[in-house]
């Protein structure tokens, strides 16, 4: 099984260039969530969503974008990066649903971006 | 979601038991206690969860005491592959979305 797969691994933008941050699951989950990690630090929430066509803001949403049109993909989009979102983000997935609400987060490998 | 506070750093011995604590004082009584773990930098890794009752799988056991307000994970046999940061999050599903990290401890297993 492949899991959370998130692409690309690493990248390198300018201040001010866009990207998005691509993420698909392959467990039929309904619940997705984008973190981000900043050295040293803890993972911070910066959106989720709770299944096809829902989304909503976590603890750091601004200057990030989600969207979610199928229950597999939930890409992050930046749209005018800053050295402020120099981190790795992370994204994660979980069934959620009826006798499995309390089900574990099964996490992607992570993307590396430099905003320089 | 309740508050968790772990120490921030854990040394242990290899072949040793780790035993790593974890304050939930403010704890409902519908949300289950997890732990994650984070090697290096890949992404955080889930190790097992419990509500009140004592849990164990192949890779830990969980210790929740009576009244919910703490628990222990116990790694029995340490290995320096286990050196990682450990998360304990409080959670409950179900209408309640949003799942938050604290800066967890950095357990370190030393030869």
């Amino acid at each position: 099984n492949a899991g959370v797969t998130q692409t690309p691994k690493f990248r390198i933008l300018k201040i001010g260039q866009s990207m998005t941050l691509q993420c698909t699951q392959d467990m039929n989950h309904n619940y997705m969530y984008w973190y981000r990690q900043d050295p040293g630090m803890g993972l911070k929430l910066i959106y989720y969503s709770v299944g096809a066509g829902i989304t909503d803001k976590g603890e750091v949403p601004n200057g990030y974008n989600v969207s979610r049109s199928t229950t597999e993909d939930f890409p992050l989009r930046l749209e005018l990066a800053a050295p402020s979102q120099t981190s790795v983000y992370f994204c994660a997935s979980r069934t959620g649903t009826g006798v499995h609400y309390n089900s574990p987060l099964h996490f992607g490998n992570g993307t590396r971006l430099t905003v320089t | 979601d309740a508050k968790t506070t772990q120490p921030p750093s854990m040394d242990c011995a290899e072949g040793r038991a780790a035993n790593l604590p974890c304050n939930h004082s403010t704890i409902s009584g519908n949300e289950y206690v997890y732990w994650y773990r984070q090697i290096h930098s890949q992404g955080p890794q889930y190790i097992i969860h419990g509500l009140k009752n004592n849990e164990t799988n192949e890779m830990a056991s969980l210790i929740i005491t009576e009244d919910r307000k703490s628990s222990t994970l116990i790694l029995p046999h340490a290995t320096l592959r286990d050196t990682a940061v450990y998360y304990c999050i409080v959670f409950r599903g179900g209408s309640n979305y949003k799942l938050t990290f604290g800066k967890g401890t950095l357990l370190t297993v030393n030869p």
